[in-house]
């Protein structure tokens, strides 16, 4: 079956700085990848998609990167604003594409 | 608000109680899923639903019961739960076309606790 691995459980940088986020799967190459951010207490929010044949993808301060050799997608903030404090979440389509699979989540803090 | 409304947003219940979780959208998608949050694990796809009509069933034991009446509402029936089902339960909707452009909306999410 499909895993989602998210490097770290907790990711801890000064504001200002980028803050790097990475994402691993296993198995087979999915058509795409999603980015969520998710509050305490709250649902998870849709950032950004990056399909297979897209290398990379921008979005404000945002940039998602994606290597189908690697089975990786990189999360970039740059700027990093204690703002950003969230986790978050990769997901991907798991056996059809109705349905959407997640990792458990980087912890992110940006401390002023 | 992200336009899918969930009630209640907290919920305390007994394991002999029946009680309902609901979730609304007005947003004009085609498909809504219910997903449980645990802490420190992933989200964990319940069930899904394509035009109302389900469509997958993740293995969820039979005291959880989906209903799905139209394209806009979807429930979550639940009985004789156990304290392992404490948890955020989160409903998502998303417009389903060829393009996979769309992420999944979520709502705010149902804490359930049972006691």
């Amino acid at each position: 079956s499909q895993k989602i691995e998210q490097n770290s459980e907790a990711l801890n940088i000064q504001e200002g700085k980028t803050a790097t986020l990475t994402c691993n799967y296993t198995n087979y190459s999915p058509a795409y990848l999603q980015w969520y951010r998710q509050d305490p207490g709250r649902g998870p929010v849709f950032l950004l998609l990056i399909r297979e044949n897209e290398k990379e993808k921008r979005k404000e301060r945002l940039k998602v990167t994606f290597d189908t050799t690697l089975k990786q997608s990189l999360f970039h903030i740059t700027a990093s604003q204690p703002a950003d404090s969230a986790t978050y979440l990769c997901a991907l389509p798991y056996s059809s594409a109705s349905k959407i699979i997640f990792g458990s989540g980087t912890r992110l803090s940006i401390r002023p | 608000e992200t336009g899918v409304t969930q009630t209640p947003r907290h919920l305390v219940m007994g394991m002999t109680n029946k009680k309902s979780l609901k979730c609304e959208q007005h947003l004009g998608h085609n498909a809504m899923y219910w997903y449980k949050q645990s802490a420190k694990k992933p989200l964990e796809l319940m069930f899904v639903y394509n035009f109302k009509e389900q469509t997958e069933n993740n293995s969820v034991p039979s005291r959880f019961s989906p209903e799905c009446p139209n394209s806009s509402h979807l429930f979550l029936h639940l009985h004789t739960l156990q304290p392992e089902d404490s948890a955020l339960y989160l409903c998502a909707s998303r417009l389903q076309t060829g393009d996979d452009d769309y992420g999944y909306t979520f709502g705010s999410g149902t804490r359930l606790t049972v006691v």
